[in-house]
């Protein structure tokens, strides 16, 4: 199986500061034949539903507010918010869908200072 | 507005089987591939298995082979998760979800509290 890592699992935030979460697989997720990272971010908040965030990497998902962006390729991926509001907080976990089992991140708890 | 609707609250023996259902509104069920995942307390997420369009057949994960079945009703437009032989181990939220490796309908339903206690 292919086990994902995060980084940090805590973050506290200030709101209007930037922020950024790290996610690292154990096997690349990038599928050579249509060039797409299989790695999606979620956004889940206290008493919610996961919300995706960012899909196939760096697509970002309809009704995200673009203060949200993913990056990276292969093994090594980022999520960041360039601007944290007071919405944001909750836990953050990346998932990858390239080969099953689809496995998760452990999340990545952010809350406001 | 497309929304996956899931049932109620359960508790279970150990040993029974429980089975899950979610219902797609605003969509269709066919046009969507279905996936479940669980969430137990205190742990990450664990996919449990989904539709694979690509070749047309459901996927289990292989950890809970044997013990799960997913179905689909399309004329109630309904899909379920039936999981047996269960074990305190198995007391989570479980989700219904769409929009795996896909670019579009990228849903989760309102999770499911299942109790596994004697």
């Amino acid at each position: 199986d292919i086990v994902m890592t995060q980084s940090p699992l805590s973050l506290p935030v200030t709101p209007g500061e930037p922020a950024s979460i790290s996610c690292r697989s154990s096997q690349t997720l990038l599928r050579d034949s249509n060039g797409y990272n299989y790695l999606d971010w979620y956004l889940q908040r206290p008493g919610q539903s996961p919300q995706l965030l960012i899909y196939l990497g760096s697509h970002r998902a309809s009704g995200v507010p673009d203060r949200f962006s993913g990056s990276g390729s292969g093994t090594d991926f980022t999520l960041k918010i360039s601007s944290v509001e007071a919405e944001d907080v909750g836990v953050y976990f990346c998932m990858q869908t390239l080969q099953t089992p689809f496995t998760f991140g452990p999340g990545t708890r952010v809350d406001i200072k | 507005q497309v929304q996956l609707v899931q049932s109620g609250a359960d508790v279970k023996q150990p040993g029974a089987s429980v089975k899950v259902s979610c219902r797609v509104s605003g969509h269709i069920l066919l046009e969507l591939s279905i996936h479940w995942v669980r969430q137990a307390p205190g742990k990450g997420f664990e996919w449990m298995g989904g539709f694979d369009p690509d070749h047309g057949e459901t996927l289990y994960a292989e950890r809970f082979q044997g013990r799960v079945t997913l179905t689909e009703d399309t004329s109630t437009e309904t899909a379920y998760m039936e999981l047996g032989s269960l074990t305190h181990d198995d007391t989570a939220v479980y989700y219904c979800a769409t929009g795996f490796r896909a670019s579009t309908d990228h849903y989760w339903g309102q999770g499911t509290v299942i109790t596994v206690s004697s």
